[in-house]
């Protein structure tokens, strides 16, 4: 058990929805990372947020939003979506004080099927 | 980020050490090398990191070519719970936290 949870861990929904997925970092944990597994594209980072403050993006589609609250839970909002959506989406956390690396733990993910 | 090349998948037999290698050729002098493994329908899990020394810890070894343009991740017993696809990842030192995944190495450990 990595101390990241994610809920739900599976969500059907049909295409043109709105689903929000729920990331609670181990305690502790100021950083938080949205990660997205799908067959074709593999792992692929999203979004990541420091303390409330969104400190790094990737390859984050335009339909696809996130924050992270004063506890320090995180909140991954897709939107619009579309059958090339379903995946798996993973939060990872870790402890970050500049300039020193510390691992990331990752959760166990929620699985979206858009149908 | 610098690119790393790795075996699409491996096999090893339960018990025997496993020797899972990673070519970074483009490295630089700033970047740390990652392992990251994914059990079976779970997230992924760090295994270790090294930036030029080799590096050990309860999970494994990290074996780093003098020239740093190549890595071996090194199970010394395999089990069957280390059945898993492992990542070699590089992070530039003082870069971005993000975490860019390959496509790995699957391993499949026989009984």
């Amino acid at each position: 058990d990595s101390g990241v949870t994610q809920t739900p861990k599976h969500l059907i929904t049909a295409t043109g929805q709105r689903v929000t997925l729920r990331c609670s970092p181990r305690s502790g944990d100021l950083s938080v990372y949205w990660y997205q597994q799908s067959l074709d594209q593999g792992l692929q980072f999203l979004i990541q947020y420091y303390n409330g403050e969104e400190r790094a993006k990737g390859n984050i589609l335009e339909r696809f939003s996130a924050q992270q609250f004063p506890d320090l839970h995180s909140e991954l909002n897709l939107s619009s979506l579309e059958l090339g959506d379903s995946a798996l989406y993973f939060c990872a956390s870790s402890v970050e004080v500049t300039g020193v690396y510390y691992e990331q733990y990752f959760g166990p993910g929620t699985r979206l099927t858009v149908t | 980020d610098a690119k790393t090349t790795q075996p699409n998948s491996m096999e090893s037999n339960e018990e025997e050490p496993v020797h899972l290698p990673c070519n970074h050729s483009t490295i630089s002098g700033t970047d740390y090398i990652h392992w990251y493994r994914q059990l079976p329908s779970q997230g992924p899990e760090y295994v270790i990191h090294g930036l030029t020394s080799n590096v050990n810890n309860r999970m494994a070894s990290l074996a780093i070519a003098e020239d740093r343009k190549s890595s071996t991740l090194i199970l010394h017993r395999a089990t069957l719970r280390d059945a898993a696809v492992y990542y070699c990842i590089l992070r530039e030192k003082g870069g971005s936290e993000k975490l860019v995944f390959g496509k790995g190495t699957k391993l499949t450990v026989n009984p």
